[in-house]
């Protein structure tokens, strides 16, 4: 069965700074990535997925993905982070095949300072 | 607009009243499932639906059924709900499976007294 390791209980990051979250799977071969955010109160919307090709994934809102099949990292970056920013985003993998389910972090919130 | 919507958005109830928690979808989409959230736990999977009369458990469906007689709806029921069934739960669906862009609910914040 496959999991999702976010390291980063809470980031905080200064409006205008860069961004990255950190997100490690297991999983025995290459997996359906994506990268959901969740604004207080709200349901999770979806960033951005990797299924195959580029490695390097542009999602909505400015974010971006890089899938690194050696270090099994889907990190997600974002040049300038933006007071709206703040939310809590959420890295899940999927198996290819088989009807297992779909698998997310325990999630990274994100605050953003003045 | 395209949306899932899930009734009611907060619930409170005593423990060993059964009760149902509506999902319905606009989309046509084939599969739907349920989340409960949890803090420090991230979102666990409870069932999951990949068609009309076609169910199946997810990570932790232990106190929790499901249905799906129509291809929009996918209520949530339990039967006899405890205190370690307060959470949050999320309802979603996508066209035709997990690996597809899911789309969620508002939530349903659940308390089991």
């Amino acid at each position: 069965a496959q999991s999702v390791t976010q390291p980063d209980i809470h980031i905080t990051v200064s409006e205008g700074a860069s961004l990255e979250l950190r997100c490690n799977y297991s999983y025995g071969a290459t997996p359906y990535l994506f990268w959901y955010v969740q604004s207080p109160g709200q349901g999770l919307q979806l960033l951005l997925k990797y299924f195959s090709g580029d490695t390097l994934v542009q999602g909505i809102k400015g974010f971006e993905a890089e899938f690194k099949r050696s270090q099994s990292s889907f990190n997600l970056r974002k040049p300038s982070v933006h007071w709206s920013d703040a939310a809590e985003y959420f890295c899940a993998v999927g198996a290819r095949s088989g009807y297992s389910t779909l698998t997310f972090g325990k999630g990274t919130m994100l605050l953003v300072s003045p | 607009e395209a949306q899932v919507t899930q009734n009611p958005r907060y619930l409170i109830t005593v423990t060993g009243k059964k009760l149902t928690v509506t999902c319905s979808q606009n989309m046509n989409h084939e599969y739907m499932s349920w989340y409960r959230q949890d803090p420090g736990l991230g979102l666990r999977q409870i069932y999951y639906s990949m068609n009309v009369e076609v169910t199946d458990k997810g990570d932790v469906p232990e106190g929790y059924k499901v249905s799906r007689k129509e291809k929009r709806n996918f209520p949530l029921i339990l039967e006899s709900p405890s205190p370690n069934q307060t959470s949050l739960y999320f309802c979603a669906s996508s066209l035709r499976g997990r690996n597809e862009k899911l789309f969620f609910g508002s939530g349903t914040q659940l308390s089991v007294l």
